[in-house]
């Protein structure tokens, strides 16, 4: 079965310190994940994808497979970046996405 | 950039009767839309996949025929709730897939409220 688990509900950070979002998921073949973000009253938009490998307003992401994870990190955060996150799978050859918990992102001054 | 809209943002509906939700792929063509629903604090659970030209597919314990899908044309696919119930109070997200760069892209959603 397909599962992603996000462990935080809420995560608080003060600007300027790293941040980690976790993200861990349960797939039998090799899934495509996948991280969006919600800011308040905006709808959900895409931050990135494991296959792009890239860096979305200082956003990383490494899938690692042997530990089945997808943590979104940032090395310096910004007030701004307080939204909710959520991860999402997709399975081999499918586009349906499967979304975890989902997490509150603050970043405090 | 790919806009996906939906229609109305919001609806108060009388129990028992049914309600029409409509998702616009705007400056794209979509063969492919979804439809999520999200309860308050929890996250997108995927109601249906809805197909061109094609019978939607629906996920394990959503009722097809309470929620009825259309996608009558590649940038318009549209979600009726029959008969509705309070239970049936929720958010109503619809995502449509850009061919072209593969992506998902969302609408602002829908706030249905069953009295």
């Amino acid at each position: 079965a397909q599962r992603v688990t996000q462990p935080e509900k809420l995560l608080s950070v003060f600007k300027g310190a790293p941040v980690e979002l976790k993200c861990n998921y349960s797939y039998s073949g090799s899934p495509e994940l996948f991280w969006y973000v919600q800011y308040s009253r905006q709808r959900l938009q895409l931050l990135l994808r494991h296959i792009s490998r890239e860096s979305i307003k200082g956003f990383t992401a490494d899938l690692n497979k042997g530990e089945t994870s997808f943590h979104l990190k940032k090395p310096f955060a910004q007030e701004e970046d307080s939204a909710m996150y959520y991860c999402a799978l997709s399975g081999q050859g499918a586009q349906k996405l499967v979304f975890g918990q989902g997490t509150r992102l603050t970043i405090n001054p | 950039g790919a806009v996906v809209s939906q229609h109305p943002s919001w609806v108060i509906c009388k129990s028992g009767t049914s309600v029409k939700i409509e998702c616009r792929s705007l400056d794209f063509q979509a063969t492919t839309m979804f439809w999520y629903r999200q309860f308050p604090k929890q996250s997108l659970m995927l109601m249906a996949t809805s197909n061109e030209g094609s019978k939607a597919t629906y996920e394990q314990g959503v009722e097809k025929d309470k929620f009825l899908i259309n996608h009558a044309s590649l940038t318009l696919s549209t979600l009726t709730v029959t008969s509705a119930h309070p239970e049936d109070s929720s958010f109503y997200i619809c995502s449509a897939i850009q061919g072209r760069t593969d992506t998902q892209y969302f609408g602002p959603g829908t706030r249905l409220t069953v009295l």
